[in-house]
């Protein structure tokens, strides 16, 4: 009965290689999120889903790829991971309604 | 470019005083200004939101204030506590554009005992 819950917590990487973080909601909100965190720039957008298999770009989507094809589930993909990625990754569902739900985050460092 | 600018950086309060958050906003689109709260290692908690209708809200000892025609809001901790040492983030977003979020860069709140 976690809400929304992010996968891995913590990850290390590679350059070049690719990774993907996952999230899950049992919550059924129409639309989630996806926002990376770095000191000095807050929260920015990455991706973001108004349903299932409806996905859309926000303020910094170069270098991910976004799939939708559950509602409950909103994979976030980096096909080649570079050292800028590091950073920690937030995914977020509303009903929508405007109010977001975070999970916990995702700490990724690419090497 | 930062749609959403948000400042101080850090703020340092003793307990009992008033904390100030100020943010300033450019797209007028925007039709809900929310505040998130972030403890370490937790992700951001919705804390009090205001609509542009309205001038301020208050919830408990956080209040908002909105000034439509200069474009800016802010967040006051009233007798602030050791236990609002957060990072606080205030936000904007629109309805007609999909309910994006967009944040500003956010203030590291201290309260001293």
């Amino acid at each position: 009965d976690a809400g929304i819950t992010q996968s891995p917590r913590y990850k290390i990487t590679e350059t070049g290689r690719q990774v993907t973080l996952m999230c899950h909601q049992t919550w059924s909100h129409s639309y989630m999120f996806w926002y990376r965190q770095d000191l000095g720039h807050g929260l920015r957008l990455i991706y973001y889903s108004a349903a299932a298999d409806i996905t859309d770009k926000g303020e910094v989507p170069d270098g991910y790829v976004v799939s939708r094809s559950k509602t409950e589930n909103f994979p976030l993909t980096l096909e080649s991971a570079t050292r800028s990625q590091t950073s920690v990754y937030f995914c977020a569902s509303s009903p929508g309604n405007e109010k977001l739900f975070f999970g916990s985050g995702t700490q990724l460092s690419v090497l | 470019q930062q749609q959403v600018k948000q400042s101080p950086q850090s703020l340092i309060v003793q307990k009992g005083g008033i904390s100030i958050i100020n943010c300033a906003y450019e797209n007028t689109a925007f039709d809900y200004f929310p505040w998130y709260q972030q403890f370490p290692g937790k992700g951001p908690a919705l804390l009090i939101a205001i609509r542009p209708d309205v001038s301020e809200k208050k919830e408990g000892r956080f209040t908002i204030s909105f000034n439509k025609s200069a474009k800016q809001f802010s967040l006051h901790i009233m007798d602030s506590q050791p236990g609002d040492s957060a990072t606080y983030f205030c936000a904007a977003s629109m309805s007609a554009g999909g309910f994006k979020t967009i944040f500003g860069a956010g203030t590291r709140l201290f309260v001293k005992a």
